[in-house]
């Protein structure tokens, strides 16, 4: 089963609107933290937005923020009035706890393409 | 601030070949890691590091090697090229397991 799903292949939004973009998670740890990165066109990986699993509060920052629905095991990132430089790959990530002595890295969700209209 | 660093940036390898990609980090962070992203496959760890003189495997270990003689350098290491190995490698460096990692700019790899 995929640790990280992502529903939204492709999303088109006019300038101006608000996103959501969907993910959702798989995890029995009770630590975890859940990631947003952004890869525009020129390929590089831009981080947006971190939450922790026991913050209480949905974590903001400027434009973006994200809705931690712990019960629904759901982490979807908002982006607020959207521009066009918005547009390009959106990729939520998941680290779960500690486990066997080792840390593995991020799990990556397979990600959303989001193009802004004018 | 470099950052994380990669290099190449480009290579073209033949089937059989072998390569090494250099990632560098200039943060002192302990963890480092390597991924592939394929289309539509999104990124997947294919090794990693907890700190200096350590390695782990990821969720696509085979085919590739690593070493992390130094903190600041993570190594990636193709001994025989498959095209399947075909793919963007991106490095990627934190401070702790639940912080912001810092990715290099990747490298494209194609093998024929």
């Amino acid at each position: 089963a995929q640790k990280i799903t992502q529903t939204q292949p492709g999303m088109f939004v006019q300038e101006k609107e608000a996103v959501t973009l969907d993910c959702t998670y798989d995890t029995s740890d009770q630590s975890y933290g859940l990631f947003w990165y952004k890869q525009p066109s020129s390929g590089e990986m831009i981080f947006l937005i971190y939450q922790g699993s026991y913050d209480e509060q949905n974590a903001t920052e400027g434009r973006y923020s994200l809705n931690f629905q712990k019960a629904r095991k759901s982490a979807n990132l908002v982006i607020s009035a959207s521009q066009l430089g918005d547009s390009a790959m959106y990729f939520c990530a998941m680290r779960e706890a500690y486990s066997g002595g080792g840390a593995d890295g991020l799990t990556f969700g397979k990600g959303t393409h989001l193009i802004i209209q004018p | 601030n470099a950052g994380v660093t990669q290099t190449p940036k480009f290579r073209v390898l033949k089937t059989g070949q072998s390569m090494t990609l250099l990632c560098a980090q200039d943060m002192n962070h302990e963890y480092m890691y390597w991924y592939r992203q394929d289309p539509g496959m999104g990124l997947r760890l294919i090794h990693y590091s907890v700190g200096e003189g350590t390695t782990a495997k990821g969720e696509v270990p085979d085919g590739y090697n690593v070493s992390r003689l130094k903190k600041q350098n993570f190594l990636l290491g193709l001994e025989s090229a498959a095209p399947s190995q075909t793919s963007v490698y991106f490095c990627a460096s934190s401070p702790g397991l639940y912080t912001e990692a810092f990715f290099g700019q990747g490298t494209r790899l194609t093998v024929v």
